[in-house]
């Protein structure tokens, strides 16, 4: 079993929609949740970032951490066809004993937002 | 400010030969990371450093791979003696902490081993 699993997708909907994201993740030691977007060829963008369990808000984004759950998400309202991209869940800590926290990538779903 | 950035952001090289590939992370950040994305694994560390010293190389996937940073901000990767299985697009991300959640990203050194 991958330590974060996410649909690859692709997923399709209409400009205006409600998109929702989903991963889910086997290592309970995980504190840092974070969602990235990476537009074709471009590196990741961080979107994102929750530490521990809770709702947060930006704009048109919302990303929840149900820890119990092991389940992460994160809501795009109002979706616009620039949202079109790969969106990769990722988490991190807590640190290694060498002081690192490096993070652990889900595969990403391809999201297109259709005009 | 500038961002990460990352040179060259194409390399064509032949089976067997040495890279160099390299990192300009944000000014001032202590902590740098390398990862690798490739189709089939996605993205995937590879080594974090805290200022010049490289304290967790646990991604590193064989002895070819090594790197390195000095002055406590640009950082070389090195994969020496190359396979086509190294190709992939290899990414660096720095952050003002160790911290997890603020790493940014560069754009990637796409690399293709023929």
């Amino acid at each position: 079993q991958k330590e974060v699993e996410q649909d690859p997708g692709p997923l399709s909907v209409p400009e205006g929609a409600i998109v929702s994201l989903n991963c889910t993740y086997s290592n309970s030691a995980f504190q840092y949740f974070m969602w990235y977007r990476q537009y074709s060829r471009k590196g990741p963008e961080l979107l994102m970032y929750t530490y521990s369990s809770g709702n947060k808000e930006d704009g048109r984004f919302t990303a929840q951490v149900d820890k119990s759950s092991k389940y992460i998400s994160l809501f795009i309202r109002d979706s616009q066809p620039s949202d079109s991209a790969t969106y990769l869940c990722a988490m991190s800590g807590p640190s290694s004993g060498a002081g690192s926290y490096q993070l652990t990538f889900g595969k990403g779903t391809k999201l297109s937002v259709i005009p | 400010g500038a961002g990460v950035s990352q040179s060259p952001s194409n390399k064509v090289t032949e089976k067997g030969k040495d890279v160099e590939l390299r990192c300009d992370p944000i000014s001032g950040h202590t902590a740098l990371y390398w990862y690798r994305q490739s189709l089939g694994q996605g993205l995937e560390f590879l080594i974090y450093f805290q200022g010049n010293s490289a304290p967790d190389k646990s991604g590193l996937p064989s002895d070819r791979f090594s790197a390195e940073r000095t002055g406590g901000s640009v950082s070389t990767l090195t994969i020496q003696r190359t396979q086509q299985e190294d190709s992939a697009v290899y990414l660096c991300a720095s952050s003002l902490a160790p911290r997890g959640e603020t790493q940014y990203f560069g754009p990637g050194t796409r690399l293709l081993v023929l």
